[in-house]
């Protein structure tokens, strides 16, 4: 899989809006950028995810770099349910079974 | 609908026993995973099941862990001879079939494991 970077941790605001950013220099161009969540104590969660085109979808946006070598998944109003570590994973053919989940991005949101 | 069940929830074991752990997929998927995450640590890959086909044990630590799928539907993760280093939360997820680049993976709520 090619490498993500994503920030160790961020805070947010509560019912502010949040960008959780991506780096991903090294993409390929048939390389998926997908989200996932996984919140205290759960399982991950599927976010959203995309290959060139902003996507959007009821729990979130991903906005994604023209040259496609950075992403943001926006969370348009957080609340204190969405505070949760957040992975960029990308997925292409030759990834094999396996979700990458990397270490992640721990949003904290406080009222 | 249902999501991916897992039991039991919580597991204690002495060092030394065989456990056994169970994963209930989604209704209709034919892809199945396993993972572990230990605690503080990223989530590690283990066994995967697509339909009929062998399943891809690359990911299992050692010899003492196996897995089966029965009818395609529930799995089983079994661990013998238990060790402390055994002691993480199991996650189980499943996908209504490989597609690679673009398949969801739904997890289900995990087992969280406990070698003593």
């Amino acid at each position: 899989d090619a490498k993500t970077t994503q920030p160790n941790s961020m805070e947010s605001n509560e019912e502010e809006p949040v960008h959780l950013p991506c780096n991903h220099s090294t993409i390929s161009g048939t390389d998926y950028i997908h989200w996932y969540r996984q919140l205290p104590s759960q399982g991950p969660e599927y976010v959203i995810h995309g290959l060139t085109s902003n996507v959007n979808n009821r729990m979130a946006s991903l906005a994604i770099a023209e040259d496609r070598k950075s992403s943001t998944l926006i969370l348009h109003r957080a609340t204190l349910r969405d505070a949760a570590v957040y992975y960029c994973i990308l997925r292409d053919e030759d990834s094999g079974y396996a979700l990458n989940f990397g270490k992640g991005t721990s949003l904290l949101v406080t009222p | 609908g249902a999501g991916v069940s897992q039991s039991p929830s919580n597991k204690v074991t002495e060092k030394g026993k065989d456990v056994e752990l169970r994963c209930d997929p989604i209704s209709g998927h034919t892809a199945l995973y396993w993972y572990r995450q230990s605690l503080g640590q990223g989530l590690e890959f283990l066994i995967y099941f697509q339909g009929n086909s062998a399943p891809d044990k690359s990911g299992l630590p050692s010899d003492r862990f196996s897995a089966e799928r029965t009818g395609g539907s529930v799995s089983t993760l079994t661990i013998q001879r238990t060790q402390q280093e055994d002691s993480a939360v199991y996650l189980c997820a499943s996908s209504l079939e490989y597609t690679g680049t673009k398949e969801t993976q739904y997890f289900g709520p995990g087992t969280r494991l406990l070698v003593l």
